[in-house]
């Protein structure tokens, strides 16, 4: 499958603590996009990382790849209740996104 | 700027009519997408344009799925006939370009219900 997998599944964390969430996958990519999706906006892009590019920063944002392990993690600082959204990797390697299953993240103020 | 308009926001049809959703994209976006997103999962690409063009349809149900984008601005998304397992939220996106490194903005998207 290309469909990339995150992992946890669901996180809950209170206001002010970080939260992680990792993604892997199986083929070979282009590029790796981060997504967030929560009921009052929708679905929002957060961050486009390439494939020949290890780290990225936006914000309280921060995107790493490894393409040796397959994997992606996203790192969100300081969380606000706000953050509180499901948040999706998007896998390209044929100039078509693949959206994994998600990570659920609540944050408790 | 307006962002991607859908319409309608909710649909609840009985299964075997028919239904479509209708979407205007972002202003000089030349690029357009449907999705299809069940619950707990992520969106499924159904379709994609480029102008007028459809350049992907893979992942489109053609028995009972079709769409069309004319003069390569609005489209619209018809199931005819629906079925129980089309229940989901159909999303639209569009961007400046086809290649996936540019960013892609998402409409509200059409919940449907079948009954």
């Amino acid at each position: 499958s290309q469909q990339g997998e995150e992992d946890p599944q669901a996180l809950s964390i209170q206001e002010g603590e970080n939260a992680t969430m990792n993604c892997s996958y199986k083929t070979s990519i282009n590029n790796l996009q981060w997504y967030r999706q929560n009921s009052g906006r929708g679905l929002v892009h957060l961050i486009l990382i390439r494939s020949n590019e290890r780290e990225k920063h936006s914000g309280r944002l921060r995107v790493t790849l490894d393409t040796s392990k397959k994997s992606s993690s996203l790192l969100i600082t300081a969380s606000r209740a706000a953050d509180t959204a499901s948040y999706f990797c998007a896998l390209d390697n044929t100039d078509k996104l693949i959206f994994g299953t998600g990570t659920r993240l609540q944050v408790f103020p | 700027e307006a962002g991607v308009v859908q319409s309608p926001r909710y649909k609840i049809i009985e299964k075997k009519q028919p239904v479509a959703f209708w979407c205007n994209p972002i202003s000089g976006h030349n690029t357009l997408y449907w999705y299809r997103q069940n619950l707990g999962q992520g969106p499924e690409l159904l379709i994609r344009y480029e102008n007028e063009e459809a350049v992907d349809d893979s992942q489109l149900p053609k028995d009972r799925f079709s769409a069309e984008r004319l003069k390569g601005v609005d489209s619209t998304l018809k199931i005819q006939p629906a079925e129980l397992g089309d229940s989901a939220v159909y999303l639209c996106a569009s961007s400046l370009g086809g290649n996936s490194a540019y960013e892609q903005y998402f409409g509200p998207g059409t919940r449907l219900t079948v009954t």
